[in-house]
C-alpha cells in the first residue's frame, strides 16, 4: 500500500542552525501539507502546498519557515534558524482530492530536537 | 478561530466493551470530520471520515455526526487491547477558502484492559 515517507526520523540540532525535513508524498497525490505536534499538545497545521505554491499557511509558519518541491517526488520543510520552541514532531501529509471528501494521509514524522 | 474540543480522558474500558469518544466543534462552516488514531510517538492514522449527518459504520467503528449540535462521536465496539491509543478528532475547513487544512482536538487517551 502506498505511503508517505519522511526523513530523517530524528534530528538533533543546535539553536540557530538550519534544518531541512524531507517528505516523499504518495506518488499520485498533488496536495501536500506540513503539520507539527509539540509533545503533549495538539497536532497543528503549518502549511498547505499545491501546484508549486503555498495555498495556505498558519500563524506559526513565519519567515523562518519555507517549503519547496525541488523535484517530482520530494517535498521539503526548511527552518532557517531553529529555536528551542521548534522542538516537535513534524508530520507531512498528502492527498489526491481536496474536495469535500478529501483524505489526508500522514507520514511517520520527523522528531526534531533543538538544543 | 475554529476549535475542536475533546475530553482528554483517560478513558478506560474492559476488553469487549463499547468505547465512546466525543468531540465538539465551534465553527458551523466545517464540512468534513475525521477520527485518527495515534499510538504514542507515532503519526495519526485515519480511522473514519464522516461528512453527512447520521451514522457511518466500518467494522467495529461507528462515527456519528450531528451538525446542528456541532457534535461528532466515535464508537468502538468489542474493544481490544490493541485499540489502546489516543484518538484525535479533526475538522476540515470550508472548501471555498482553503485546501483542506485540518483542525485537531487534543485527543482522548483510550485504554482497553484485558
Amino acid at each position: 500500500e502506498p505511503e508517505v515517507t519522511q526523513t530523517p526520523s530524528h534530528q538533533v540540532t543546535q539553536m540557530g542552525q538550519e534544518v531541512i525535513l524531507r517528505c516523499v508524498p504518495i506518488s499520485n497525490h498533488l496536495y501536500f501539507y506540513w503539520y507539527r505536534q509539540i509533545l503533549g499538545q495538539k497536532v497543528e497545521f503549518l502549511v498547505s502546498f499545491y501546484n508549486n505554491e503555498i495555498s495556505e499557511k498558519s500563524e506559526i509558519f513565519d519567515d523562518q519557515f519555507s517549503v519547496e518541491r525541488p523535484d517530482g517526488s520530494n517535498f521539503t520543510l526548511k527552518i532557517r534558524s531553529t529555536k528551542l520552541e521548534d522542538s516537535a514532531m513534524y508530520f507531512c501529509a498528502s492527498s489526491d482530492n481536496p474536495g469535500p471528501q478529501e483524505t489526508q494521509y500522514f507520514g511517520p514524522g520527523t522528531r526534531l530536537l533543538v538544543l | 478561530q475554529k476549535e475542536v474540543e475533546q475530553n482528554s480522558g483517560p478513558l478506560s474500558v474492559p476488553e469487549g466493551a463499547i468505547a465512546s469518544l466525543n468531540c465538539t466543534y465551534s465553527d458551523r462552516v466545517s464540512q468534513s470530520f475525521f477520527w485518527y488514531r495515534q499510538y504514542s510517538g507515532k503519526s495519526p492514522e485515519l480511522i473514519m471520515s464522516i461528512y453527512s449527518n447520521g451514522d457511518k459504520e466500518d467494522g467495529r467503528f461507528t462515527a456519528q455526526l450531528n451538525k446542528a449540535s456541532q457534535y461528532v462521536s466515535l464508537l468502538i465496539r468489542d474493544s481490544q487491547p490493541s485499540d489502546s491509543a489516543t484518538y484525535l478528532c479533526a475538522a476540515g475547513t470550508d472548501r471555498g477558502s482553503t485546501l483542506g487544512r485540518l483542525y485537531f482536538g487534543r485527543g482522548t487517551q483510550l485504554t482497553v484492559w484485558p
